[in-house]
Parts: structure tokens; C-alpha cells; sequence
């Protein structure tokens, strides 16, 4: 298994500003992976993250709005820049350990005024 | 990817049976089929997979029919802490490259 500590838990940001998310990992991963999940709703893939090469986004996710940094295989951070309420969502980091199981960090709930 | 298709939400009692299902249609070959469950202010976590027949842990069960094309999560006697999100996902298990696509999930409510 594998235990992921995200900071910050939670923030509140002023519309206009950016917040990096934090993701660490107990042990070398290989792949990490960022997701978002609105409110109430599933979650939706932004990213992943391979050390040592750019991000790969999905399909409606730009690296200019969402910049990810993998420097080692047990880190990764995520901004999200110049922040809209649209962004409000909880920001969750992800890796795959243990023989194909995804493992979750526990979110970063991020509130935009 | 394989979309899947779950009941939006279900009631249940505590000690009842649970059976959630989920149509994935479209399942390639190399497709396993892959259950989270997620708590509030938690991330999802994982519960069981299986490509055939039924697969057991101590957590749940999952049957899949011969053709594929759906499955079903079985938790037994529920209790008020199995109130959750879960997830049925249709998985292309490769090496290098797990970037799952999550569905919009069953919300379960179990009642005292």
C-alpha cells in the first residue's frame, strides 16, 4: 500500500491568485496522478505526472492553468493559477501501488471568493 | 476507455445485503473490473477487482458474468459506516499507465 499526505487540507483563496497543492508519497511511485471533484460530483482526471518529463493533461486541462511538478519519484506538486469560483472543487493526489490498486491522498478542499 | 453505467443512489438497512450493479457494455478484453469506495472528505479507496466469475475478500464480493458485460458488488450485512460513494470502474490494466476514469458513482445510505 501506499500512504499520501496532501497539504494543504483545505483554503480559502481570493479570485485572481494561485495555490500549489503539495503531494507526498511514502514510498517511490512511478506514476502520480491528479484528479478534481466538484461538489458533489465524481472525480475527474487533470493530469499525470511522471518524474523526470512534462505532465501529460486530459482534454480540457492546460498546463498554464494547472502547472504540475514531479522532481522526485515521491513528490509532486499542482497549482492551480489566477483562480476563478469555478475552480472551488477538492483537489486529490493519486498513485498506484500494491499491485494495480490506486491509492488517494484525502483532498484538498479549495474554496474561491 | 469502457463507460459504465450504476445506480445513482440506493437505500439500504443495517444488516441487510447489498447488491449494487454496473453495465460496462463496452468491456475490452484486457479490462478488469475495478470497485472504490469513497467517504466524505476522503479519497476513494479500493475495494476489490476481478476479470471472471467472483472474486471474495473480507470487505465484499464481486460477480461477473460470463459475457462481461455488467457486474455486481455484493456487501454483506451493512452497517451505518458502509454509508458511502462507490464506484464501479472499468480498468485497462497496463503497465505505466493507470489513469482511471471514474463514473458518477452509487451513493449508498444505509438506515438504522
Amino acid at each position: 500500500s501506499a500512504v499520501i499526505s496532501q497539504k494543504p487540507s483545505r483554503d480559502i483563496c481570493q479570485r485572481g491568485t494561485s495555490l500549489t497543492i503539495q503531494c507526498q508519497v511514502d514510498s517511490q511511485v512511478t506514476m502520480m496522478f491528479w484528479y478534481r471533484q466538484q461538489p458533489g460530483q465524481s472525480l475527474t482526471l487533470i493530469a499525470t505526472a511522471n518524474q523526470g518529463s512534462e505532465a501529460t493533461y486530459e482534454s480540457g486541462f492546460v498546463i498554464d492553468k494547472f502547472p504540475i511538478s514531479r522532481p522526485n519519484l515521491t513528490f509532486s506538486t499542482l497549482t492551480v493559477s489566477n483562480m476563478s469560483p469555478e475552480d472551488s472543487s477538492i483537489y486529490l493526489c493519486s498513485v498506484e501501488s500494491g499491485g494495480e490498486k490506486l491509492f488517494f491522498g484525502s483532498g484538498t478542499q479549495l474554496s474561491v471568493l | 476507455l469502457a463507460k459504465t453505467t450504476q445506480p445513482i443512489s440506493m437505500d439500504s438497512y443495517e444488516g441487510q445485503e447489498v447488491n449494487i450493479t454496473c453495465s460496462h457494455n463496452n468491456i475490452a478484453t484486457n479490462d478488469y473490473i475495478t470497485w472504490y469506495q469513497q467517504f466524505p472528505s476522503q479519497g476513494p479507496r479500493f475495494i476489490i477487482q476481478g476479470y471472471k466469475t467472483k472474486v471474495t475478500n473480507e470487505v465484499a464480493s464481486l460477480f461477473i458474468p460470463a459475457d462481461r458485460k455488467s457486474s455486481t458488488l455484493s456487501l454483506p450485512r451493512v452497517s451505518l459506516s458502509d454509508t458511502a460513494v462507490y464506484y464501479c470502474l472499468v480498468d485497462p490494466v497496463q503497465r505505466g499507465r493507470r489513469a482511471l476514469t471514474f463514473g458518477s458513482g452509487t451513493r449508498l445510505q444505509v438506515q438504522p
